[in-house]
């Protein structure tokens, strides 16, 4: 049973170039959290999707940052115009359920360095 | 407004003795609490939870105690292995979004052969 995915591992991108991370969620999971976390600082909270729906997209820039979980194919993180200060690793998690007997599981992350 | 914190950076623990991670929340209106444990270059993975109506969960050589009313949970290590040495989220959830986790900044655990 493979766990969650995530790619690119590593993304580069210039400068006002967009970002596109990818997150597949373990097979019979329908929730995908991603997360954000900053050189030096733990995990910041983006945004909380089911199929098809943003549930809780509080931890979300206003500005620049979209997500989406489609009826079919991964999750997606979008990022335009890339600055400086989105280098980050950024996790994407996922669960069966909600609820407290449904911890986390999380992928091993994409890191996007913006030169 | 950090609602998780954990105000040790790093801890350093000779091997075979206690390591004592301590998190604080502020939150009171969280009711689930878990630790997770993350490696460099890999996501974090779950270690072990406590609901609010428990004081205490043991699972293997770890356990995970909560102080409601001081608000504050710890994770105890024994006995501490190298193995172990890696960075410990504390992590809640509760309140106004019942399904965001919210995670403190972590503790990096150097446990030392």
């Amino acid at each position: 049973n493979a766990g969650v995915m995530q790619n690119p591992r590593h993304l580069v991108r210039r400068r006002g170039q967009e970002a596109r991370l990818r997150c597949s969620p373990m097979k019979g999971h329908s929730h995908v959290y991603w997360y954000r976390q900053l050189p030096e600082e733990g995990l910041k909270f983006m945004v909380y999707l089911q199929k098809e729906n943003i549930i809780d997209e509080s931890g979300m820039p206003k500005e620049r940052f979209s997500a989406e979980f489609p009826k079919e194919g991964p999750s997606i993180l979008r990022i335009q115009q890339v600055v400086r200060g989105d280098s980050a690793a950024y996790f994407c998690a996922s669960s069966p359920t909600t609820g407290n007997d449904s911890p986390l599981h999380f992928g091993n992350g994409t890191r996007l360095t913006v030169t | 407004d950090q609602q998780v914190k954990q105000n040790s950076p790093s801890l350093s623990v000779q091997e075979g003795r206690i390591s004592i991670l301590n998190c604080d929340y502020t939150n009171s209106m969280f009711d689930y609490f878990l630790w997770y444990k993350k490696y460099p270059a890999e996501g974090p993975t779950f270690l072990i939870s406590i609901s609010s109506i428990k004081d205490k969960n043991e699972d293997g050589r770890f356990t995970v105690f909560l102080n409601k009313s001081a608000k504050h949970l710890s994770l105890h290590i024994v006995p501490s292995q190298p193995g172990d040495s890696a960075v410990y989220f504390c992590a809640a959830r509760g309140g106004t979004s019942y399904d965001k986790v919210i995670f403190g900044p972590g503790t990096s655990l150097s446990v030392i052969p």
